[in-house]
């Protein structure tokens, strides 16, 4: 079946310096899944934090961005400086036939 | 905007016991579902429903029954917990089927323990 690998937490990066946590997939149903970036603040309900649908396009949302990479079958999330309320889980998840897979979280610390 | 309100945030249950769990939004939303996470993992769908007294069955449904008597609210029943079974059960909706075309909204989730 269809599956998402992210890079297993946590991960702990300093106020300002730069973000890349990994998420690779595997979709056996469809050839190009819509793919999402979902986030937890915590306290806070899961949300949509960005979502790509076209294969080689780029998302971006609250200084985030993930670029659609169907040759490698990659959506990395990237961010030049972090902040210190960037800290949460961000779970990577993919379409699959009106389902969503989800990745198993990456939970990020920032360090101030 | 709206809310989506799980209850009750912490469940504790026995070997055998039959425990429910309740959400209700305040979306307009047609769709609502229900996850599993278990620690260190993603989420797993057990049920959804696309209208009132609708439901479908997710990879997750066994062990597990579901009601939608009104559109704003979604009820889930273990039938029968899992001695030491640990998990979280969160709560979501949507405008409408296809979480491509349809933004999730998730609830803050009941976190289960059975002892």
């Amino acid at each position: 079946g269809d599956s998402v690998t992210q890079t297993e937490g946590p991960v702990t990066v300093s106020e300002s310096e730069s973000l890349i946590i990994n998420c690779t997939y595997s979709a056996t149903s469809i050839a190009y899944p819509n793919l999402f970036w979902y986030v937890r603040y915590p306290g806070e309900g899961l949300q949509l934090l960005l979502k790509v649908i076209t294969a080689g396009q780029k998302g971006s949302s609250r200084g985030f961005e993930a670029t659609y990479n169907k040759e490698t079958t990659s959506f990395h999330l990237q961010k030049a400086s972090v902040q210190e309320s960037d800290s949460a889980v961000y779970y990577c998840a993919l379409d699959s036939n009106y389902q969503l897979i989800w990745g198993s979280g990456t939970k990020l610390i920032i360090k101030p | 905007g709206g809310i989506i309100t799980q209850t009750p945030k912490f469940l504790i249950g026995q070997e055998g016991q039959k425990l429910t769990l309740k959400c209700q939004q305040n979306f307009n939303h047609d769709t609502m579902y229900w996850y599993r996470q278990d620690s260190g993992k993603g989420l797993r769908l057990i049920y959804y429903s696309i209208t009132e007294n609708d439901l479908q069955k997710g990879d997750l449904s066994e062990g597990y029954d579901a009601s939608r008597e009104k559109k704003s609210s979604f009820s889930l029943t273990v039938t029968s917990a899992q001695k030491n079974e640990m998990a979280v059960f969160l709560c979501a909706s949507s405008i409408d089927r296809g979480p491509s075309q349809n933004t999730l909204y998730f609830g803050a989730g009941t976190r289960l323990s059975v002892l």
